[in-house]
């Protein structure tokens, strides 16, 4: 059964700086691109980032170029956000999910206020 | 403001049929597959429907989709109570290298 577990989210001050997790198990983690998407209180799906299976392709939506980093490690079948320079506007649950969006995670709830 | 436009709200009678459209460009819908997910309060979202109009297992074959140009749209017959929930269309965006997702559609069942 194909699992994915986010972990990492919580409450940070703007400006501040979160790291998200994302533990798959249930299929072959390494073959697949993978995908963060996250949901503001009230509001509709935001895609975030997606990262390729081996790393070359990666990219990012405008909203947080330049301010959040997407990486993996294959060996720990493991997803990972890291999050720099917060702001209000991105409190949201966060969500991984496996390339072509059949499966996604519970989420987790980032939450951006002083 | 979404990339890919649905509208708010859609309603039907239960038994009925309804539809709803998403719209986008050459850049995403006219040349990528389109994806609808489902999603309940306080939940993840769920694929419907993939590659424009193909059901991943156990999704029931009430939910349809299609694709003609740079709009899509999916179909729900035999509503249901239990169909109550967003709808949020999804694709790739070739110029802007993002997925992209619609702003998302409010199912009632009256």
């Amino acid at each position: 059964e194909v699992q994915l577990v986010e972990s990492g989210g919580g409450l940070v001050t703007p400006g501040g700086s979160l790291r998200l997790s994302c533990a798959a198990s249930g299929f072959s983690f390494s073959t697949h691109s993978m995908n963060w998407v996250r949901q503001a209180p009230g509001k509709g799906l935001e895609w975030v980032s997606s990262i390729s299976s081996g790393t070359r392709y990666i990219y990012y939506a405008d909203s947080v170029k330049g301010r959040f980093t997407i990486s993996r490690d294959n060996a720990k079948n493991s997803l990972y956000l890291q999050m720099n320079s917060l702001r209000a506007e991105d409190t949201a649950v966060y969500y991984c999910a496996r390339e072509g969006y059949a499966y996604w995670g519970q989420g987790t709830l980032v939450t951006v206020s002083s | 403001q979404s990339v890919l436009t649905q509208p708010p709200s859609v309603s039907a009678a239960p038994g009925q049929k309804v539809t709803i459209s998403c719209s986008g460009s050459s850049s995403n819908i006219g040349n990528n597959y389109v994806s609808w997910y489902q999603q309940f309060p306080g939940t993840a979202p769920q694929l419907l429907i993939y590659e424009n109009n193909e059901r991943p297992s156990g999704i029931p074959d009430r939910f349809s989709g299609s694709k003609s140009g740079t709009s899509a749209t999916l179909a729900i017959t035999g509503l249901q109570t239990g169909d109550e929930a967003d709808y949020y269309c999804g694709t790739w965006d070739s110029s802007l290298s993002a997925w992209v997702f619609g702003g998302g559609t409010k199912l009632t069942v009256l």
